[in-house]
């Protein structure tokens, strides 16, 4: 039972350049999202879905695209990467439990360098 | 406003108990969380408290709520060298069960 994977855990990019950040759940949940992390600033919420099919901005959405592809995959796209997007990204997905709370699962993280 | 804040360093002596506090802005948070990162990894929950509890214990963490100061914090008995990595407080709300809210993470180191 793998939770949450991502792919690339590295990536090196030159400015200018596209990629696709991937993420699989094998969890069963609708709510998936996408996270960035840099030091000092904790984490903020890029994009996230609901459900399969829905995608909304978060806090810091501009530079970046999703797609929901199926319930499983969440995929996050860099069109022309710039160096203020170095970061550590990443993909989570919720369990919302009767009681109201929400508890995130996270993946391992995608560190990303763009020169 | 919908601030989580967090200091962002804290060193504590193995043995000793560590407490890492967290401020937050916005009244109708519903549940407050406490999450844990390990260097190289995701991170991962530890516990989380019910906006009516003042207090939550877990072997040797306990969380306590000041809902009047819209204060939380974590304290973790006897310290030891595992427990060295970022803590993260969160808030939700029923308002937008979607939008969990993260502060910056502080940093626990361990010194023997």
């Amino acid at each position: 039972n793998a939770g949450v994977t991502q792919t690339p855990k590295f990536q090196v990019l030159k400015t200018g350049q596209s990629m696709t950040l991937q993420c699989a759940q094998d969890m069963n949940h609708n709510s998936m999202y996408w996270y960035r992390q840099d030091p000092g600033m904790g984490l903020r919420l890029i994009y996230y879905s609901a459900s399969e099919g829905t995608t909304d901005k978060g806090e810091v959405p501009n530079g970046y695209n999703v797609s929901r592809l199926n319930k499983r995959e969440f995929s996050l796209r860099l069109e022309s990467a710039a160096p203020s997007q170095t970061s550590v990204y990443f993909c989570a997905t919720r369990t919302a439990f009767r009681s109201g709370a929400n508890v995130l699962t996270f993946g391992a993280g995608s560190r990303l360098t763009v020169l | 406003g919908e601030d989580v804040e967090q200091s962002l360093f804290l060193s504590v002596r193995e043995g000793d108990s560590s407490v890492i506090n967290c401020t937050y802005t916005d009244s109708s948070s519903t549940y407050l969380y406490w999450y844990k990162q390990e260097p190289g990894a995701g991170l991962q929950l530890l516990t989380y408290i019910f906006s009516n509890m003042d207090m939550k214990q877990d072997q040797r963490l306990t969380v306590l709520l000041n809902k009047k100061d819209k204060h939380l914090s974590l304290r973790i008995a006897d310290t030891q060298t595992g427990d060295s990595a970022i803590y993260f407080c969160a808030e939700s709300r029923y308002s937008s069960a979607s939008k969990i809210i993260f502060g910056s993470g502080t940093r626990l180191s361990i010194r023997p």
